[in-house]
């Protein structure tokens, strides 16, 4: 699976949109881009995954570079419930694999 | 939405007692399940996948005669840590996967151990 760069720590303002960005430039045509967030002592909670078409839950929005080497999880309107260990990950599809962790980003929202 | 269920979420044992944790699919069948560690302030670390009917498959340095995988039936694997030592601490997470297989890990809220 390919490796993904996230930065360690970001802040954001309660209220406001979080931006997270996470490269993943050796990322291949079968391999899907997933984000997970954990908060404090959790288990990893799925938030979306899409494979190169921007998509939007009830949680979050997923925007993918055209390249696909990049993307980044929208968080709309932070609390400070979204305050977690934010992890992007790309998979392969077509696959029951496991998925691999980086170190992920802390998003903190401040209040 | 599918349900992965751990029991219990903390635990504290003594050094060389045995202690068992439970993973189960609350509302979907997994033939599948992963067996994670996480240490403090450090990542997840796959320790093993459980696969129904057949034995797990264990990451490397993972002692598999300490770390007893059972996936007896479609709705439940167990995770057993033998002889446990003061360095076993820490947090055990389970996963599944609840449908075809590019749906999708969903997690359990994990097992905190604690061997004194």
């Amino acid at each position: 699976d390919a490796k993904t760069t996230q930065p360690p720590s970001m802040d954001c303002a309660e209220g406001r949109a979080a931006n997270l960005p996470c490269n993943h430039s050796t990322i291949s045509g079968n391999e899907y881009v997933y984000w997970y967030r954990q908060i404090h002592s959790q288990g990893p909670q799925y938030i979306i995954h899409g494979l190169k078409n921007n998509e939007t839950n009830e949680m979050a929005s997923l925007i993918i570079t055209e390249d696909r080497k990049s993307s980044t999880l929208i968080l709309p309107h932070a609390t400070l419930r979204d305050t977690a260990v934010y992890y992007c990950i790309v998979r392969v599809t077509g696959s029951a694999r496991q998925l691999t962790f980086g170190s992920g980003t802390q998003l903190t929202v401040l209040p | 939405g599918a349900v992965v269920s751990q029991h219990p979420s903390w635990v504290i044992c003594k050094s060389g007692t045995s202690v068992k944790i439970e993973c189960r699919s609350l509302d979907f069948q997994a033939t599948t399940m992963f067996w994670y560690r996480q240490f403090p302030k450090q990542s997840l670390m796959l320790m093993a996948t459980s696969n129904e009917g057949s034995k797990a498959t264990y990451e490397q340095g993972v002692e598999k005669d300490k770390f007893l995988i059972n996936h007896a039936s479609l709705t439940l694997s167990t995770l057993t840590v033998t002889s446990a030592h003061p360095e076993d601490s820490s947090f055990y997470i389970c996963s599944a996967i609840p449908g075809p297989s590019n749906s999708p890990l969903h997690f359990g809220n994990g097992t905190r151990l604690t061997v004194t």
